[in-house]
């Protein structure tokens, strides 16, 4: 147990489907992280929000939509995605910059796109 | 280009057999370098962070090494077990801006009985 909580773990939808990611985190942290990680590639960031401002977009499709309501919460929307934006999603959390603070991982929503 | 590369690609090694992983990297400046242990469907979980300063740091029978002049890291696994089995990931931190955290393509660490 991280501290950092990803529904659903599995999730799978057709090209026209809107669905949501959600990511909770109880550890008190000011930083959440979206990461795209793709079978035998790195991990990629996709989007950092600080203090609940968007602070990073990592040239990500507009079908993919991050919502951050809170310190605690982060939500990714998804749209009329492609079979290749199937993978493992994982939310991140951590108490200030990465130059010092902790990366803490949640167990990741397994997509797939049919 | 800021990079990081690990090898080897994948492992399989003996119950109870030491097994050693490298890590280098490009990225600069930098400002730490982390070893994370992701077993399969599951998140990363961090096992060391090292700083520029820091040339070794051990976690049970995990221990870290870093040599900043070559840009090299080495990750040693002691009298390994079956839960061993996952993915090593190292992940190198620049001194700037989010973009700056690269993650190496892993190592895939199989042990068996």
């Amino acid at each position: 147990e991280t501290g950092v909580t990803q529904t659903p773990r599995h999730l799978v939808m057709g090209m026209t489907n809107k669905k949501s990611l959600k990511c909770e985190q109880h550890l008190g942290h000011n930083a959440m992280y979206w990461y795209k990680q793709s079978a035998k590639k790195p991990l990629e960031l996709m989007f950092v929000y600080s203090l609940e401002e968007r602070v990073e977009n990592n040239s990500v499709p507009s079908r993919f939509s991050p919502e951050c309501p809170n310190s605690s919460h982060l939500f990714l929307h998804l749209h009329t995605l492609q079979p290749e934006d199937s993978a493992l999603y994982l939310c991140a959390s951590s108490h200030g910059d990465l130059r010092t603070g902790e990366l803490f991982f949640g167990e990741g929503s397994r997509l797939t796109v049919l | 280009k800021n990079q990081v590369e690990q090898s080897p690609q994948s492992l399989i090694i003996l119950e109870g057999k030491n097994c050693t992983l490298q890590c280098n990297y490009t990225v600069s400046p930098f400002s730490n370098l982390r070893w994370y242990k992701q077993d399969t469907g599951r998140g990363p979980v961090s096992l060391t962070i090292m700083t520029f300063s820091e040339n070794t740091k051990s976690n049970g029978r995990y221990t870290a090494t870093l040599d900043a002049d070559t840009k090299q890291s080495s990750l040693h696994i002691t009298a390994s077990q079956l839960s061993d089995s996952a993915s090593y990931i190292c992940v190198v931190m620049g001194k700037t801006s989010y973009d700056k955290v690269i993650f190496g393509p892993g190592t895939s660490l199989s042990v068996i009985p």
